[in-house]
């Protein structure tokens, strides 16, 4: 079993939805968890950390649920901009050594 | 501006070529990493550093060894190229939890 899954998609949605993606990880003992972005052709980018209380930055707002073991991430008002791999990473205690998700491909088309 | 930089963008060696790739960063940062990605097996952790001429074996290290003499640079060696290491190539750098990706290296072992 993979460590950190997610549904590839990809997910293709209209200019203006409203996209969900959620993630499982396996490890109970991971601690800190992040959404990175990867554009087409391009190298990763950190999006967001993901807090326990849950946490919005603009559009976006991700939550976790420890007790799931699963992480989310919300895209309000989708935009063109928005197409690209959507990447869940997740830490474990006491390392900085991160794991990373597959990727979830969004399209947002016109 | 962060910056991580990869000495090539596009490679084209032969079976059994040794092939050195290298990567800088201008951040000061302790930790350096080593990742290669492939379609529908994400990014996967080749080796680390978190300090100079330290390294640590990540997930897939088998077929290759790194060198960190300078903070700045963190090098990935492939002793003896074979096909099944036609990959992309993503050298990062960090402190902490948050990576910053280089743009990456795309090799083609024939």
């Amino acid at each position: 079993r993979k460590e950190v899954e997610q549904d590839p998609g990809p997910f293709n949605v209209p200019e203006g939805a409203t996209v969900a993606f959620n993630c499982t990880y396996s490890n109970s003992a991971s601690q800190s968890f992040f959404w990175y972005r990867q554009d087409c052709r391009k190298e990763p980018k950190l999006l967001m950390s993901v807090y326990s209380s849950g946490n919005e930055d603009g559009r976006f707002t991700a939550q976790l649920n420890r007790a799931s073991q699963y992480i989310s991430l919300l895209i309000r008002d989708s935009k063109l901009s928005d197409s690209a791999t959507y990447l869940c990473v997740v830490n474990t205690r006491n390392t900085d050594k991160l794991i990373f998700g597959t990727g979830t491909r969004l399209q947002v088309f016109p | 501006d962060v910056k991580v930089t990869q000495s090539s963008r596009y490679l084209v060696k032969r079976t059994g070529e040794k092939v050195f790739l290298e990567c800088v960063q201008d951040m000061d940062h302790e930790n350096m990493f080593w990742y290669r990605q492939d379609p529908g097996l994400g990014l996967r952790l080749i080796y680390f550093s978190y300090d100079v001429k330290m390294k640590e074996k990540g997930d897939i290290p088998e077929g290759y060894s790194v060198s960190r003499e300078k903070k700045e640079r963190f090098s990935l060696i492939l002793e003896s190229a074979s096909t099944n290491q036609t990959s992309m190539y993503l050298c990062a750098s960090g402190q902490g939890y948050e990576q910053y990706f280089g743009p990456g290296t795309r090799l083609t072992v024939t």
